[in-house]
């Protein structure tokens, strides 16, 4: 009973190919996001789509490209993969209405560019 | 504009002692805050949130948090750490309405010393 879910959990390609990282969410939520953890830790937002519409795109190359087929999916797709886009991609998802509403978060995926 | 702070990337306690985790926001509206712990290859799990019904929050696993406004503070504590509480943890806001974006502070290690 994963509330978000991605997969894969582990993702290791190599530089030049192009990649996806599905996520959904069964909480009945209307927001997703997608958050990137660098090696350091430090967790920077990338994108945020509310009713499957784009809110938010913290000036992430365009090579990554979000898509959002219904209120819970929120997939990522990379293209091009450079070393630099190793890290840990969370998706998440909240209820953007609601009072006090925190972030509920999948268990990432680890990205490994070679 | 909003951010956190969280003083101490690095935080040692030994077993039975007080774990004190700092962490001050900045908001120019009334706040959500949150505490997140990240356990060793696992996804972002809610410890607390401060919603502004009560200023101190009391959250899971024995942990609570005081949101003190005269100091912009939201300092997470517990009474006496466990080995089992060795691990990331990550202080967010969030504006209290229309919420599309948690913005996390640069995490802190705890290491619970036996």
């Amino acid at each position: 009973d994963t509330a978000v879910s991605q997969t894969p959990k582990y993702l290791v390609t190599q530089m030049g190919n192009d990649k996806s990282i599905k996520c959904e969410q069964n909480l009945g939520h209307d927001t997703m996001y997608w958050y990137k953890q660098d090696s350091k830790k430090f967790l920077k937002i990338m994108f945020s789509y509310n009713n499957k519409e784009l809110i938010i795109n913290e000036t992430v190359p365009n090579r990554f490209s979000p898509k959002s087929p219904d209120k819970a999916h929120l997939n990522l797709h990379i293209n091009s993969l450079e070393l630099g886009d190793s890290a840990v991609y969370f998706c998440a998802s909240s209820h953007s209405g609601a009072v006090n509403t925190e972030a509920f978060f999948g268990q990432g995926t680890r990205l490994t560019v070679v | 504009a909003q951010s956190v702070t969280q003083l101490g990337s690095h935080v040692s306690v030994s077993e039975g002692a007080l774990v004190l985790l700092r962490c001050n926001y900045s908001s120019s509206v009334p706040p959500y805050l949150f505490w997140y712990v990240q356990y060793p290859n696992q996804g972002l799990q809610l410890l607390l949130k401060y919603t502004s019904a009560a200023t101190l929050v009391k959250g899971i696993n024995g942990f609570e948090a005081e949101f003190k406004k005269s100091e912009t503070s939201f300092h997470l504590t517990k009474p006496s750490a466990h080995m089992s509480d060795a691990a990331e943890y990550f202080c967010a806001v969030s504006q209290a309405s229309g919420t599309y974006k948690y913005i996390f502070g640069t995490g802190t290690r705890l290491k619970v010393l036996a």
